[in-house]
Formats: C-alpha cells, structure tokens, sequence
C-alpha cells in the first residue's frame, strides 16, 4: 500500500511570508496528525484530526497556523506570517483510529524561516 | 498531564553490544506505550508497541516491556549492528480522553563497527 505522501519535502521562505504544506493519508486512515519537530526534539503534536472534526488542537499557535482535512482524506497545514522560530521539520502522519493504533509517518516538510 | 522522559544522548556502543534506552512515563490511567525509530534521512516508523502492563513487545531484536508498578518501557536489545544506528523516540497515547500522543525528545544511538 502507498504510505503517507507529504509534499514539499523542502521550503526556505522569509519571515512574515506564508507558506502551505499538504499531506495525503493512507487511504482508509480515519485520524490524521500534524507535527513539528525541531532539532534535536520529539515530535510535537500540533493537531489532530478524526475524519474531518478536530479532535486536539491545544498546541497549535492559531493565531498564525490553521489547518484543514476536507471530506476526512487530504489535509493542509498553512502559517501564516511564519517567525523563525517556526524552522523546523512538519511531520504528517495517518492511523487507522486513535489510541493504541500505529501511526505512519510520512517523509515531512523541512521547513526554513530565514 | 501525560509525558515522557528518556535518557539523554547520543549513546555510542561498539556492534554487538547490550542496548538499553530508558524510558520513564507520567500519565492517567492505562496508555498505549510505542517506541519509534528514525534512520538518517527517513521518517518515522514504529518498531514495536505494548498496550496493556506486563505486555512486552518485540521486533527486530528489540524488546521493551510495559511497567506498570515503576511507569517505564525501557527499550532493550542483545546484539546491535552498526545498521541500528539510528535516533529512537518513546511514545505514549492514552486510550480515552483525547487520545493524544505524546513522544519523549528521542535518544540517538551511534554503533561503530
């Protein structure tokens, strides 16, 4: 089966630009995650998504990120302007419920905020 | 709230050494418990999980079983090759509530041949 597609892999932009990252899931996948990991750190969670409702979005600074997962399959994360401390490594992953379930990660989106 | 703590490193063995990766955990009631592995240039991947205490789960070597009396799942292995190098995260979701997951800031591991 394909795995989680993430695209672009790589992006430099200039602080106060925006920038859109996309993802698509393992087809069937009902819950879907977005991440940040900065270097040298665990992934964050930034928010989660449980067919096409919010299941947590508590760490996702809303005042700059926002995020979407039309008709529960494919989802964009978007900043908007971007700070350099939002330099970091965005991470899409898909399981097939929540909980105890594995969760497959895609390649991510190497992000530079210059 | 729920968190992970893992030991620091990078941690340096030469192959064929003993691995163990401490993993300490904070959280109500029973979570699921994961170990990921992270190969230079890759994503994520699980290499094994545990969902209820005294399940040990296993895969490619690795082991770690689920502590309920002392909150851990130390990652362990027997024999590692230089091809296990590689940066592992501990990871815990809980299965009510919001089922978010929650990783430690990972370990990396170094094997020299």
């Amino acid at each position: 089966e394909a795995g989680v597609a993430q695209s672009p892999r790589y992006k430099i932009i200039e602080k106060r630009q925006s920038v859109a990252f996309w993802c698509n899931p393992i087809s069937g996948h009902a819950t879907l995650y977005w991440y940040q990991q900065i270097l040298g750190q665990g992934p964050k969670l930034l928010i989660q998504f449980q067919n096409n409702g919010v299941v947590d979005d508590s760490q996702l600074p809303k005042d700059r990120f926002s995020a979407e997962r039309l008709k529960g399959v494919d989802s964009t994360l978007k900043i908007q302007p971007a700070k350099l401390e939002d330099s970091a490594v965005y991470l899409c992953a898909s399981s097939l419920e929540q909980g105890s379930y594995e969760q497959y990660f895609g390649p991510g989106t190497r992000l530079t905020v210059t | 709230g729920n968190s992970v703590t893992q030991m620091e490193g990078p941690v340096t063995l030469s192959e064929e050494a003993f691995l163990t990766i401490n993993c300490t955990y904070t959280a109500t009631g029973y979570p699921s418990l994961f170990w990921y592995v992270q190969y230079p240039g890759e994503g994520l991947q699980l290499l094994l999980k545990a969902t209820k205490a005294d399940d040990k789960g296993s895969n490619k070597g690795f082991e770690a079983t689920y502590r309920k009396e002392t909150t851990s799942f130390h990652l362990e292995k027997g024999s590692v090759q230089v091809s296990d190098s590689a940066v592992y995260f501990c990871a815990l979701s809980p299965n009510t509530g919001g089922f978010k997951t929650i990783f430690g800031a990972g370990t990396r591991l170094f094997v020299k041949a």
